[in-house]
């Protein structure tokens, strides 16, 4: 069975702080794909990036940046220099190869306070 | 429009009644998915639509629940006899493809759901 979870619940940092989102899945697949997804305040949820099994390189896009080790089961993001905009709900999520569906963590909320 | 669509954004029921949502998702989708969130308790996969292929209704949590999906476009979510325990925002969400591939999901703003 998969599973996520996001032990943070809630975080509350400055503008202008680094933080980071931890995310340790479970899978009995070799191949899955692994997702984040921001949900503001308004509710939809936006997709932010996905990774498969096979590919371990770390991603940047601006101040975002992504952490995957699998050695550890854990696919990280990371927020530089975070803003107010930031704030949101973020979830991690998985998919096995053959399944339809998401598996979603319950979701870390960021407050980023000016 | 642009993005997926659903209604109402907000219903508020008496317990025992039966409601229904809709989801009108991206033009071309051929992906739907609804999820329920409930405070606290992230995203629970209720069922998913692909193209003409039988529904995935694996996460209906119970018989109370059911979802059509018209043309392979439109989509309704009905709950049959509420319970405070239905209340939450149910979420739609569609993709071009399978969606487990890419996991592009594009969702709505959702329905918030109030059982008294």
């Amino acid at each position: 069975a998969q599973k996520v979870t996001q032990a943070q619940t809630e975080i509350s940092v400055v503008e202008k702080e680094d933080v980071t989102l931890d995310c340790v899945y479970e899978t009995r697949d070799t191949t899955y794909y692994l997702f984040w997804y921001k949900q503001p305040p308004s509710g939809e949820l936006v997709f932010l990036i996905r990774r498969n099994s096979f590919d371990e390189q770390n991603e940047i896009s601006g101040r975002y940046s992504w952490n995957f080790q699998k050695s550890t089961s854990s696919f990280n993001f990371t927020i530089t220099a975070s803003q107010v905009v930031d704030s949101a709900v973020y979830f991690c999520a998985l998919s096995e190869a053959g399944y339809s569906t998401l598996t979603f963590g319950k979701g870390t909320m960021l407050l980023v306070s000016p | 429009g642009a993005g997926v669509s659903q209604s109402p954004s907000n219903k508020v029921t008496e317990k025992g009644k039966d409601v229904e949502l809709r989801c009108d998702p991206i033009s071309g989708h051929t992906a739907l998915y609804w999820y329920r969130q409930s405070l606290g308790q992230g995203l629970e996969f209720l069922i998913y639509f692909q193209g003409n292929s039988a529904p995935d209704k694996s996460g209906l949590p119970s018989d109370r629940f059911s979802a059509e999906r018209t043309g392979g476009s439109v989509s309704t979510l009905t709950i049959q006899r509420t319970q405070q325990e239905d209340s939450a925002v149910y979420l739609c969400a569609s993709s071009l493809d399978r969606g487990q591939a890419t996991g592009e999901l594009f969702f709505g703003e959702g329905s918030r759901l109030t059982v008294l």
